[in-house]
C-alpha cells in the first residue's frame, strides 16, 4: 500500500482557516485521496476525497497538486470541533477497499 | 449520512470470558463492513474484512480462532472475542461501506470499549 506522510500535530485559531497536509509521493494512479476525522473517543467520520481535480463539500476542501503527490485538506474556518485527528488515506473506491490508517495530524483549534 | 451503530458502547469483563459486539447498518445495506482495533494514543489497526455469507478475511497476525467474526445479513456483523485477556483491552471499531452508490466512503461506528479485568 501506498504511504501518506503527515504532520504530528497542528495547532489553529478559531475562525482561522487550517491547512492539513499530505505527502503521498508513491501514489499510484487507482488511488483515491481520502480524508478522515476522528474526534476523541469516537469512530472515524468521513470527511473528503478525490482522485485529481480540487474538491468541495460542506466540511471541507481538498486540494491536490498537479502530480499527486501531495494534497492539503483545507478547512475554512476551524472551529472548536473541528479538533480531531486527521488521517489522510489512499485507497481506491471498490466496495471491499481497505483503508490503512496512518498516525494523522493532530489538530487543537484554540479560542 | 448513513448511520452505523454498535453495541454495546463499552464492556468490562474477566479473563477468560467472550465477549461479542454488534455492528449494525441502520438504513443502508452492507455486503462488506471491517473492523477495527484501536489502542490507547494509537492509530486505527484493521483486524479483518467482514463478508456477508461468507468468511471474513484476517489481517496477518489477527488470531481468527480468537476474534470470531459473523456477518448473517447485510445489516448486521458481529466480533466475538473469545477467551478475552487483559491486552485485548482496546477500542473496537466497526465501519460498513454501501453495497451500491454513495461516494466509495466508509461509515464507522461509535465504537466498543473493552476491559478485560
Amino acid at each position: 500500500d501506498a504511504k501518506t506522510t503527515q504532520p504530528n500535530s497542528m495547532e489553529s485559531n478559531e475562525e482561522e482557516p487550517v491547512h492539513l497536509p499530505c505527502n503521498h509521493s508513491t501514489i499510484s494512479g487507482t488511488d483515491y485521496i481520502h480524508w478522515y476525522r476522528q474526534l476523541p473517543s469516537q469512530g472515524p467520520e468521513y470527511v473528503i476525497h478525490g482522485l485529481t481535480s480540487n474538491v468541495n463539500n460542506r466540511m471541507a476542501s481538498l486540494a491536490i497538486a498537479e502530480d499527486r503527490k501531495s494534497s492539503t485538506l483545507i478547512l475554512h474556518r476551524a472551529t472548536l470541533r473541528d479538533a480531531a485527528v486527521y488521517y489522510c488515506i489512499l485507497a481506491y473506491t471498490g466496495t471491499a477497499s481497505k483503508l490503512t490508517f496512518g498516525t494523522g495530524t493532530r489538530l487543537q483549534v484554540t479560542l | 449520512g448513513a448511520v452505523v451503530s454498535q453495541h454495546p458502547s463499552r464492556v468490562i469483563c474477566k479473563s477468560g470470558t467472550s465477549v461479542k459486539i454488534e455492528c449494525r447498518s441502520l438504513d443502508f445495506q452492507a455486503t462488506t463492513m471491517f473492523w477495527y482495533r484501536q489502542f490507547p494514543k494509537q492509530s486505527l489497526m484493521l483486524m479483518a474484512t467482514s463478508n456477508e455469507g461468507s468468511k471474513a478475511t484476517y489481517e496477518q497476525g489477527v488470531e481468527k480462532d480468537k476474534f470470531l467474526i459473523n456477518h448473517a445479513s447485510l445489516t448486521l456483523s458481529t466480533l466475538t472475542v473469545t477467551s478475552a485477556h487483559p491486552e485485548d483491552s482496546s477500542f473496537y471499531i466497526c465501519s460498513a461501506r454501501l453495497t451500491s452508490g454513495g461516494r466509495g466512503e466508509q461509515f464507522f461506528g461509535p465504537g466498543t470499549r473493552l476491559t478485560v479485568l
